[in-house]
C-alpha cells in the first residue's frame, strides 16, 4: 500500500514533442505528490508538486495532472528539449502522518533527441 | 546547488568495514532525511531526524544507524558492510516538520557513492 508505481521505465521523445510520465498510488492517505528531476551524478531536485485538492498544476513547460478517484497522477513536459534529458521520479507523502518521508516511484529515464 | 552538502563524494571500502557519511542541511533546516538509491531498489527512505530527534525509520538495516547533532548536521553510520550496500546515499533537508504535519520541499544533497569491494 506504500508503493508508487511509475511508467514507462524509459522514454525517447523528439525535440519539441510532449513527454508524458505516469504514476499510480494505493495509499489514499497520501496528500502531497512531487516530481523530482535527477541528472547523472547529481541529487534529485524538485521540479513541481501538487496536492490532491487541485486537478492540475502548471509551471512553465511542466504540468502535473492529478486524478484523485483513479489514484493516478502524471507529468507532462511540453516542447521537450535536449536539456530535459534526465531521470524523473514521482513521489508521494502523507503530511498528516508521523513523518513526511517521500515514497518514490521507480524512475523514468527520458531522452530528448535533437 | 541545493545548499545541502554531503561528504565524502565517493567512498570505496571492503566488506566488513564501517563507514560514516556526513550531511550538512541547508541553513535553518531542522529536518534531515537519508535515502538510499540503488539500481534494484530505486530511491528508498532510510531514516528522518527532526531537530536532533529521530522522527521515522524506513527500510534501514540494523547494521545502519544515524544521528543528528546539536548543530543539525547528521551522520549515517554503516557497519559490517556487504557488497549489496553499494549504492548512492542521499541526504535531504527541509525547513520544518512540526506537529501540524505540514509538508515542505525536501532539498537533496549531491550524494555519497559507496562502493563495497
Amino acid at each position: 500500500q506504500q508503493q508508487v508505481k511509475q511508467s514507462p521505465q524509459s522514454l525517447i521523445v523528439q525535440k519539441g514533442g510532449i513527454s508524458i510520465i505516469n504514476c499510480a498510488y494505493e495509499n489514499t492517505a497520501f496528500d502531497y505528490f512531487p516530481w523530482y528531476q535527477q541528472f547523472p551524478g547529481k541529487g534529485p531536485a524538485l521540479l513541481i508538486a501538487i496536492r490532491p485538492d487541485v486537478s492540475e498544476k502548471k509551471e512553465g513547460r511542466f504540468t502535473i495532472s492529478f486524478n484523485k478517484s483513479a489514484k493516478q497522477f502524471s507529468l507532462h513536459i511540453m516542447d521537450s528539449q535536449p536539456g530535459d534529458s534526465a531521470t524523473y521520479f514521482c513521489a508521494a507523502s502523507h503530511r498528516g502522518g508521523a513523518t513526511n518521508k517521500l515514497i518514490f516511484g521507480t524512475g523514468t529515464l527520458l531522452a530528448v533527441q535533437p | 546547488d541545493s545548499g545541502v552538502t554531503q561528504t565524502p563524494k565517493h567512498l570505496i571500502t571492503a566488506t566488513g568495514q564501517r563507514v560514516t557519511l556526513r550531511c550538512s542541511p541547508r541553513s535553518g533546516d531542522l529536518s534531515v532525511y537519508w535515502y538510499q538509491q540503488s539500481l534494484d531498489q530505486g530511491l528508498q527512505f532510510l531514516i528522518q531526524y527532526y531537530n536532533g530527534e529521530e522522527r521515522a525509520k524506513g527500510n534501514i538495516l540494523e547494521r545502519f544507524s544515524a544521528q543528528q547533532f546539536p548543530d543539525l548536521h547528521s551522520e549515517l553510520n554503516l557497519s559490517s558492510l556487504e557488497l549489496g550496500d553499494s549504492a548512492l546515499y542521499f541526504c535531504a533537508s527541509s525547513s520544518r516538520f512540526g506537529t501540524s504535519g505540514d509538508t515542505d520541499t525536501q532539498y537533496f544533497g549531491p550524494g555519497t557513492r559507496l562502493t563495497v569491494l
